[in-house]
């Protein structure tokens, strides 16, 4: 399977507690990103990364909120001290960034459902 | 960044019927793009649309660019049950902003 890989697919916590998601990306994308997408909602940008660089993170994005790319392939997104308010789906997409005006298109992973208790 | 009104945001059919949703941006856009979610499934991409006046066909998915690339659609025709889901346009800026989309019900 070629295609962006999420792990886990749910994950249940207690509050306070930390959790951290994985992506993998397709292999050959340079351009990675996290999503939060809450029921009836249209996913909601977190940060990207292109390459190792983590580029752009979203305002609303909390300080409890990090992710990382390490070596430019897969990317974990760890949230401490969880909220209820925390619970949504995680959606991880990569990309190929041509540096031009034009945007090619998204591959999105499965999502990594959190269910805060 | 760039954002884009999606109108409607519900809209329920027969089966049978003909649904659009709209897109529509106060800026110009490069490009736009459209995506479907079907219910507990993640965004898939559908197509991209880059030039001005542009309409692409995807069998009974039409979808079209205005004039003034700053408006899209896309027109499904005879809808069926494997149409429902939400579709979503897209700025196609690098960070992919997504609105609410329109959520499709398809009724057999």
């Amino acid at each position: 399977d070629t295609g962006v890989s999420q792990n886990p697919r749910h994950k249940i916590t207690k509050r306070g507690q930390n959790v951290t998601f994985r992506c993998d990306p397709i292999s050959e994308h340079n351009r990675l990103y996290w999503y939060r997408q809450t029921l009836g909602q249209g996913p909601e940008f977190l940060t990207y990364f292109q390459n190792e660089a983590q580029l752009e993170k979203s305002r609303l994005l909390s300080d409890r909120f990090s992710a990382e790319r390490p070596k430019g392939s897969f990317s974990t997104l760890e949230i401490q001290r969880t909220e209820q308010g925390d619970s949504a789906m995680y959606l991880c997409a990569s990309s190929i960034g041509t540096g031009g005006g034009v945007n090619t298109e998204a591959f999105f992973g499965q999502g990594t459902r959190l269910t805060v208790v | 960044g760039q954002q884009v009104m999606q109108i409607p945001q519900y809209q329920h059919v027969q089966e049978g019927e003909d649904f659009t949703t709209y897109c529509n941006s106060s800026t110009t856009l490069s490009n736009i793009q459209w995506y479907k979610q079907r219910p507990g499934g993640h965004p898939v991409f559908l197509i991209q649309l880059v030039k001005s006046g542009e309409v692409k066909k995807q069998k009974r998915l039409t979808f079209q660019f205005g004039e003034a690339k700053k408006n899209s659609s896309l027109h499904i025709t005879a809808t069926q049950t494997t149409d429902v889901g939400t579709y979503f346009c897209d700025s196609g800026t690098y960070k992919y902003i997504f609105g609410t989309g329109t959520r499709l019900k398809v009724l057999a």
